[in-house]
């Protein structure tokens, strides 16, 4: 455990249906990263922030997907209008201390979408 | 575009025996490479991570060997253990900015006692 949480674990949707997903950091962690990981594929990079500040997003992020940090503590990913190819695994990462680069993965939220 | 290229795909190792496993990276501006062990159904953990200004780094079984002029570097696990069955992961960061992981397409390993 690394003390970093997501909720909730699974997530089975049908097409068009939002949904959102919560990540819980380290407190204290200013960075949090969201990612992304296919079956049999390693995690991609969505976007990330440093306290409340979305810094970067990937183009992997279309119009449908936001996320949010509210207050530099927890974060939400919601994805709108699903479709069958947002099925993935979605995990969260969180980064400590300046010039500490390890980042702490969470265990991530599997989505299937039908 | 996959930044970082890793290999093979898959491997199967007796007990004991040594598994090695082969990134390549192309942005130079990449200076902190670490492996991630990740089980089925859990996230990636931190198993090693190197930075370019050493070519070796070890720690217990695991051993990251790093060439910096070839932009490769590797993963060695010695007296392999079938609780090391597992997927693997190289990455690369540029630690001045964002910090972003580029993950390779990992490594399943596979220990047979």
């Amino acid at each position: 455990d690394t003390g970093v949480s997501q909720n909730p674990r699974h997530k089975i949707t049908k097409r068009g249906q939002n949904v959102t997903f919560r990540c819980d950091p380290i407190s204290e962690h200013n960075r949090l990263y969201w990612y992304r990981q296919t079956l049999g594929q390693g995690p991609e990079f969505l976007t990330y922030f440093q306290n409340e500040a979305q810094l970067e997003k990937s183009r992997l992020l279309s119009d449908r997907f936001s996320a949010e940090r509210p207050k530099g503590s927890f974060s939400t990913l919601e994805i709108q209008r699903t479709e069958q190819g947002d099925s993935a695994m979605y995990l969260c990462a969180t980064r400590g201390l300046a010039g500490d680069n390890e980042q702490f993965f969470g265990p991530g939220t599997r989505l299937t979408v039908l | 575009q996959q930044q970082v290229k890793q290999s093979p795909q898959s491997l199967i190792v007796q007990k004991g025996g040594i598994s090695i496993i082969n990134c390549a990276y192309e942005n130079t501006a990449f200076d902190y490479f670490p492996w991630y062990q990740q089980f089925p159904g859990k996230g990636p953990a931190l198993l090693i991570a190197i930075r370019p200004d050493v070519s070796e780094k070890k720690e217990g079984r695991f051993t990251i060997s790093f060439n910096k002029s070839a932009k490769q570097f590797s993963l060695h696990i010695m007296d392999s253990q079938p609780g090391d069955s597992a997927t693997y992961f190289c990455a690369a960061s540029r630690g001045a900015n964002d910090y972003k992981l580029s993950f390779g397409a990992g490594t399943t390993v596979t220990v047979r006692a």
